[in-house]
């Protein structure tokens, strides 16, 4: 059974550090990961998609990297603003024809100003 | 504007009623999915649907029920069978081709009076 864990569950930094988020899962046979937003009370955003014969994905001062055989995901936000204060969710979707997604925990970040 | 709408954003359960969560979307999607969120965890399936007419349990669907009468909607009826309804539930839909990726509506919280 596919499992999926973030580490840490809480995250405070002061502005304009860089930090590292990270994801692990027990099930290589993965189709793609996705990390997703969740602002307080709200739905989520996806912020990258990494497919499973993919390495990382970039958007802006986003970074994601996927390493299947050792079960890790690792999202890497640069220059932190007070403004990606939020909860980020990782979530797996197994191979096969579901779609359906196995979410961790999250981690819930402050940025300080 | 194309997206995933969810209402009521609140709603509120007695005992041993039932109540049922819209969602709607105008995609075109094929694929839609009921997550639901309980503090601090991620989020678990509930239901998905692949296709007009048909419906899949998901890993928690014990004390719910849902139809996929129209391809743009997808309710979810949640019983008085399920013992611990306080949660914030989220719809979510997946487009088909290229890089599948789910959407998500805004959510719906539901108490219990």
């Amino acid at each position: 059974k596919q499992e999926v864990t973030q580490i840490p569950a809480a995250l405070s930094v002061p502005e304009g550090e860089n930090l590292v988020l990270n994801c692990s899962f027990t099930d290589s046979a993965i189709y793609n990961l996705q990390w997703f937003r969740q602002d307080p009370g709200k739905g989520l955003t996806s912020l990258l998609l990494i497919q499973s014969s993919q390495r990382e994905q970039t958007s802006g001062r986003l970074n994601a990297s996927l390493d299947k055989s050792s079960g890790r995901s690792t999202l890497y936000i640069a220059a932190s603003q007070p403004g990606d204060s939020a909860t980020y969710l990782c979530a797996v979707r197994p191979s096969g024809n579901t779609g359906k997604l196995i979410f961790g925990q999250g981690t819930t970040l402050q940025v300080k100003p | 504007d194309g997206g995933i709408t969810q209402s009521p954003k609140y709603l509120f359960r007695k005992e041993g009623q039932n109540v049922t969560l819209s969602c709607e979307q105008n995609l075109n999607h094929d694929a839609m999915y009921w997550y639901r969120q309980d503090p601090g965890q991620g989020l678990r399936l509930i239901y998905y649907s692949q296709i007009v007419n048909d419906f899949q349990k998901g890993d928690i669907a014990e004390g719910y029920s849902v139809s996929r009468e129209k391809k743009e909607s997808f309710p979810l009826t949640v019983t008085s069978a399920q013992k611990n309804p306080t949660a914030f539930y989220l719809c979510a839909s997946r487009n088909g081709g290229g890089v599948e990726t789910q959407y998500f509506g805004p959510g719906t919280r539901l108490l219990v009076l």
